[in-house]
C-alpha cells in the first residue's frame, strides 16, 4: 500500500532562516507528488507539483522552492522564511492523477 | 469566487445524532469529487470518490451523495461518534486538456459532543 513519510512533524523557525521539509513515498512508482499549505480556516492551497524526477511546476509565485531529486522525494525548501510562511504544510501522491492521499503533515512556525 | 463552497462552515451536535453537510460547486468539465476527512494536526483521509453517474456511495456511517445536474453534494453522518470531530473538505476533479485540476472547498469542522 502506498505510504507517504513527512519530517519534520512540527517545526519552529526565525524569520529569515532557511527551511527545508521532506516527503518521501513508499509502494508507488512514478506518482505525481504535491505540496499543498493550509492555513488556518482557509482551504488547502496548492504550492508545488511534480509528475516526474526533476519537473516541478509551480502554481503560487512566493519565496518557497520545490525539487524532486528522486522518483519517491519531493522536498519543499526556502532561503529566507517569512512570517507568511506558516502553516500546516502537507504533501500528497496521486497514481497517474487518481485520488490523493495525504502526508501526516509538517506544522511550521514562524517567529 | 472560490470554486468550492461548503457550508455549514462549522456545527456541533450531539454524539449520536445525524447530521448533513453541503458542498455546492461550480467546477467544469466536472471528472469526481471526493469527501475527505481530517483530523486536527493530521492529514486528510479520503472517504468517498465519486464519478459523473453516481449518485450515491457509502463508506460505513457516510453517505455521500452527488447530483451532477445541480452541482451539488453531501456528506451524510449518521449516528455521530465523537470520533466524526474533524474537519470534512469536499474536493472536485476537472479534467481539462489532459490534466487533473483539483479544487479544494474549505471544510466543515464538525464538533461531536457527549
Amino acid at each position: 500500500s502506498q505510504t507517504i513519510h513527512q519530517w519534520p512533524a512540527t517545526l519552529v523557525q526565525p524569520v529569515g532562516s532557511p527551511l527545508s521539509l521532506e516527503c518521501t513515498v513508499e509502494g508507488t512508482s512514478n506518482p505525481n507528488l504535491y505540496w499543498y499549505r493550509q492555513a488556518a480556516g482557509r482551504g488547502l492551497q496548492l504550492l508545488f507539483y511534480s509528475v516526474g524526477i526533476g519537473q516541478i511546476s509551480s502554481e503560487v509565485p512566493q519565496n518557497l522552492s520545490a525539487s524532486r531529486p528522486q522518483d519517491r522525494q519531493f522536498i519543499l525548501s526556502s532561503k529566507k522564511l517569512l512570517l507568511s510562511d506558516s502553516g500546516f504544510y502537507l504533501c500528497a501522491l496521486s497514481p497517474e492523477g487518481g485520488v490523493l492521499t495525504f502526508g501526516a503533515g509538517s506544522r511550521l512556525t514562524v517567529l | 469566487k472560490n470554486q468550492v463552497e461548503q457550508s455549514p462552515q462549522s456545527l456541533i451536535i450531539l454524539e449520536g445524532k445525524n447530521c448533513t453537510l453541503q458542498c455546492n460547486y461550480t467546477v467544469s468539465p466536472f471528472s469526481n469529487l471526493r469527501w475527505y476527512k481530517q483530523d486536527t494536526g493530521r492529514g486528510p483521509v479520503s472517504l468517498t470518490i465519486m464519478t459523473f453517474s453516481e449518485n450515491t456511495k457509502s463508506n460505513g456511517r457516510y453517505t455521500a451523495t452527488l447530483d451532477a445536474d445541480t452541482k451539488q453534494s453531501s456528506l451524510h453522518i449518521t449516528a455521530s461518534q465523537l470520533s466524526d470531530s474533524a474537519s470534512y473538505i469536499c474536493v472536485v476533479s476537472a479534467f481539462k486538456r489532459g490534466n487533473n485540476r483539483l479544487a479544494f472547498g474549505k471544510g466543515n469542522q464538525v464538533v461531536v459532543i457527549p
